[in-house]
């Protein structure tokens, strides 16, 4: 059975940074790209970022760009979204999501998603 | 706003047949797969369809998709209660590398 399971989130200053993880199983991690998709409260999906299978593929929303940093360790089967300069419209439940296909890069299809890690920004 | 254009809100009764669209462009639909997710009320996000018409295993064929040029549909047929949930549309887009969500769809069953 596969399981996505985020941790990491918490209520942080304008400013400061968070790291978020993304624990799997039940599948070859290593066989996959991953990706980060946010949702404001109350509000829909938004794409944060992507990152192949080997790293050599990683790509960010504009908002995120130069802030978040997206990694990967195939031989812990986790996925981490470093999120530094967070300001208040970082504010958001964040999902850890599997892409659905074995290909490269990436299929941009997520067919399996964690529970999500809230992370709230306020001074 | 979003990138792509889904409807806020749609409604059914029972049985019913309803569709929702949801709207881009050449950077995205015009040239992507569209994929539909459904969200159920305090859940994470699940895939529906993918590939435009494409269903996982275990996703009733009561849900169908489609797309054509720069537009894709959902549509539901014999509506039941437990189809009450918000539903998104995702496509890549390519002047922005990366991928956009329509703001959802939120489905009432009368």
């Amino acid at each position: 059975e596969v399981q996505v399971v985020e941790s990491g989130g918490g209520s942080v200053q304008p400013g400061r940074s968070l790291r978020l993880s993304c624990a799997t199983s039940g599948f070859k991690f290593d066989d996959y790209a991953m990706h980060w998709v946010r949702q404001l409260p109350g509000k829909g999906l938004e794409w944060v970022s992507g990152i192949s299978w080997n790293s050599g593929r990683i790509a960010y929303a504009d908002s995120v760009k130069g802030r978040f940093t997206i990694s990967r360790d195939n031989a812990k089967n986790s996925l981490y979204l470093q999120m530094n300069s967070l300001r208040t419209e970082d504010t958001a439940l964040y999902y850890c999501a599997k892409d659905l296909m074995t290909t490269i890069p990436w299929s941009q299809v997520f067919d399996y998603w964690g529970q999500g890690t809230l992370v709230t920004v306020s001074s | 706003q979003s990138v792509l254009t889904q409807p806020p809100s749609a409604s059914g009764t029972p049985g019913q047949t309803i569709t929702i669209s949801c709207s881009g462009s050449n950077s995205n639909i015009g040239s992507y797969p569209v994929n539909w997710y459904q969200q159920l009320p305090g859940t994470a996000p699940k895939l529906l369809i993918y590939t435009n018409n494409q269903r996982p295993s275990g996703v009733p064929d009561r849900f169908s998709g489609s797309k054509s040029g720069t537009s894709a549909s959902l549509a539901i047929s014999g509506l039941q209660s437990e189809d009450e949930a918000d539903y998104y549309c995702a496509a890549w887009h390519d002047r922005l590398n990366g991928v956009v969500f329509g703001g959802g769809t939120k489905l009432t069953v009368l």
